[in-house]
């Protein structure tokens, strides 16, 4: 069954600490993306990649840092630095040729950090 | 660049209700246009799309038409069911910015027995 993962749904930290959220597509898809979403507002692009080892900013990425070693895997880490980590963060891939280049979502994975 | 705007919710109807959501846009290219809904806890999942002007995107009774004249993109539901409670989101998509999908602020709906 082809998909988007992410895991796990949720994740407790405590503050100062760098956590590593996972996201794994077996769609072939070549690109990837990162959003948080706070409560009641809309998706924010916080990475995205568009190749195996190469990635962007988007609109938020200070305080995150992800890697992009394998085209199934886009994995997000939250440090220290980022004000507030706590949201919810979801990840999504996006075919490269077909049309109408729509974007793939996971589950979410529900940050929160006392 | 390009944006989105959605009408602002909440929006609370009776079931078979006929829904309507406004979405128009702005943008420098020749853009995809699409809804996609949120479930309570979940990710985003895709409704509908249409790639090109007066094209429909259609799923689950859901119905939206790609108007370049007034660059809009409203979604339609003829008769609501409790199930369709849910956020809805306007996006839009094209070359110029890397097929980065430009998100409207979301709509909630929420369907009363």
């Amino acid at each position: 069954d082809g998909g988007i993962t992410q895991s796990p749904k949720y994740l407790f930290r405590k503050e100062g600490q760098n956590v590593t959220l996972s996201c794994e597509q077996n769609l072939n898809h070549d690109a990837m993306y990162w959003y948080r979403q706070d409560p009641g507002q809309g998706l924010r692009l916080i990475y995205y990649s568009q190749i195996v080892n190469d990635f962007q900013k988007g609109d938020i990425a200070e305080g995150y840092s992800v890697s992009r070693e394998k085209k199934e895997s886009f994995p997000l880490t939250v440090t220290s630095a980022q004000k507030n980590p706590t949201a919810f963060y979801l990840c999504a891939s996006r075919p490269q040729t077909g049309g109408a280049y729509e974007q793939y979502f996971g589950p979410g994975t529900r940050l929160t950090v006392t | 660049g390009n944006s989105v705007t959605q009408m602002e919710g909440p929006v609370t109807l009776s079931e078979e209700a006929f829904l309507t959501i406004n979405c128009t846009y702005t943008a420098t290219g020749y853009p995809s246009l699409f809804w996609y809904v949120q479930y309570p806890g979940e990710g985003l999942q895709l409704l509908l799309k249409a790639t090109k002007a007066d094209d429909k995107g259609s799923n689950k009774g859901f119905e939206a038409t790609y108007r370049k004249e007034t660059t809009s993109f409203h979604l339609e539901k003829g008769s609501v069911q409790v199930s369709d409670s849910a956020v809805y989101f306007c996006a839009l998509s094209d070359h110029s910015n890397d097929y980065k999908l430009s998100f409207g602020a979301g709509t909630t709906v929420t369907v009363r027995a």
